[in-house]
């Protein structure tokens, strides 16, 4: 158990839909990252959060937004879905010195239909 | 462009017929290299961190080692336990805030 939790774990929709799905950090963690791993090009990374402030920027599309909350938990919104969204969407967190060593979710399945 | 490459796609190995796993990466600004391992249908667990060519790390049957332009996971007798697919990632020096690039992995199938 890495003490990182991501709700919900499976998600199936409709595309032009809208979802948000929330991540727990390890407690003491400041930092959240969201990745999107689909079969066909592992991880991407999408978005950094730090205690409270979007620190860095990946590959996140217009369509989607995230937020870390005050008590460090974060939230992924997806709207305007479409079928190529479907994916495995992680939350990560880090703490402390030991950059590099990331703490993953188990991860939110998103089928959009 | 930068890029983190992982070769082979996919392994299989006899229970004890030891290999190693590439990472090979053509970014700039190298801040950190790092393994993690993903079993099915769960989120990467973290395995080692490397910042310097020459470094090694060693846990149980793994090894990993960096070079200026690489990264080998070596795998000595490996168990069915050590199935899993293994990630390298990048941390980049150049960007703001603290980014991991992955690779796209090796599929690891160790056979009793």
């Amino acid at each position: 158990d890495s003490g990182v939790t991501q709700t919900p774990k499976h998600l199936i929709t409709a595309t032009g839909q809208r979802v948000t799905l929330r991540c727990s950090p390890r407690s003491g963690d400041l930092s959240v990252y969201w990745y999107q791993q689909s079969l066909d090009q592992g991880l991407q990374f999408l978005i950094q959060y730090y205690n409270g402030e979007e620190r860095a920027k990946g590959n996140i599309l217009e369509r989607f937004s995230a937020q870390q909350f005050p008590d460090l938990h974060s939230e992924l919104n997806l709207s305007s879905l479409e079928l190529g969204d479907s994916a495995l969407y992680f939350c990560a967190s880090s703490g402390g010195g030991r950059v590099g060593e990331l703490f993953f979710g188990e991860g939110s399945r998103l089928t959009v239909l | 462009e930068d890029q983190v490459t992982q070769s082979p796609e996919a392994l299989r190995l006899q229970e004890g017929e030891s290999s190693s796993l590439n990472c090979s990466y053509t970014v700039s600004g190298l801040r950190g290299l790092f393994w993690y391992r993903q079993d099915p249908g769960k989120g990467p667990e973290f395995l080692f961190t490397l910042y310097s060519a020459g470094e090694e790390k060693e846990k149980e049957r793994l090894k990993a080692t960096l070079t200026k332009k690489e990264s080998f996971l070596h795998i000595t007798a490996p168990k069915p336990e050590d199935s899993a697919t293994y990630l390298c990632a990048v941390h980049l020096r150049e960007r703001t805030g603290n980014q991991f690039y992955f690779g796209t992995g090796t599929s690891l199938t160790v056979i009793p």
